[in-house]
């Protein structure tokens, strides 16, 4: 599976969008890109994935640039609940592990 | 929706002893991973099941054995407990094959404090 890497750390202030970046530029034609993220000692939770086209749920748009070496994840209005580690994995469509590396702490501030 | 369950939250045992984890996925999900992420550490994969066969292996020790059973349930079987097994445990969940990828689905955890 691809290596992703992600900011270390980032802050946004409450009710603005939070854009959290992530570059997987050895990614290839059948790897998936997922989100998940952690707050404090619950499970991991899922967010959203994509292959190649934008992807938009109730919790977060995922914006895919077009060579798919990087993509965006967009929480449109941050709430203090948003606070947590944010983790970008990209794995076969395949059952199979997902490898969890450094993700990005995202702090929401008032 | 139906989510990923754990039991039980908290476990603690003594030095030597041996712990069980269970893990009941997600209806109708036919695999089942298990995880161990230490204080301040990212989640490490240890063992998955496909259809009651084990599908991968990461760093489970040789102490740790894990099994699903014909009801898709899991059980994470931890003997010899060191200090250093104080951990959270997550089992999650997922469909083997699908053809819009295939994203896990945890539970919440199992707490293990070895003292």
């Amino acid at each position: 599976d691809a290596k992703t890497t992600q900011p270390t750390s980032m802050d946004c202030a409450e009710g603005r969008a939070a854009n959290l970046p992530c570059n997987h530029s050895t990614i290839s034609g059948n790897e998936y890109v997922y989100w998940y993220r952690q707050i404090h000692s619950q499970g991991p939770q899922y967010i959203i994935h994509g292959l190649k086209n934008n992807e938009t749920n109730e919790m977060a748009s995922l914006i895919i640039t077009e060579d798919r070496k990087s993509s965006t994840l967009i929480l449109p209005h941050a709430t203090l609940r948003d606070t947590a580690v944010y983790y970008c994995i990209v794995k076969g469509n395949q059952g199979g592990k997902l490898i969890f590396g450094q993700g990005t702490e995202l702090s929401v501030k008032p | 929706a139906a989510g990923v369950i754990q039991s039980p939250r908290h476990l603690i045992k003594e030095k030597r002893e041996t712990a069980t984890l269970k893990c009941y996925p997600i209806p109708r999900h036919d695999t089942v991973y298990w995880y161990q992420q230490g204080p301040g550490q990212d989640p490490q994969f240890l063992i998955s099941f496909y259809e009651k066969m084990q599908s991968d292996k990461g760093s489970i020790p040789d102490r740790f054995s894990a099994q699903q059973f014909s009801d898709y349930h899991s059980e994470l079987n931890m003997s010899s407990l060191e200090l250093g097994d104080s951990a959270l445990y997550f089992c999650a969940s997922s469909l083997a094959v699908t053809r819009k990828g295939s994203p896990l689905h945890f539970g919440n955890g199992t707490r293990l404090t070895v003292t």
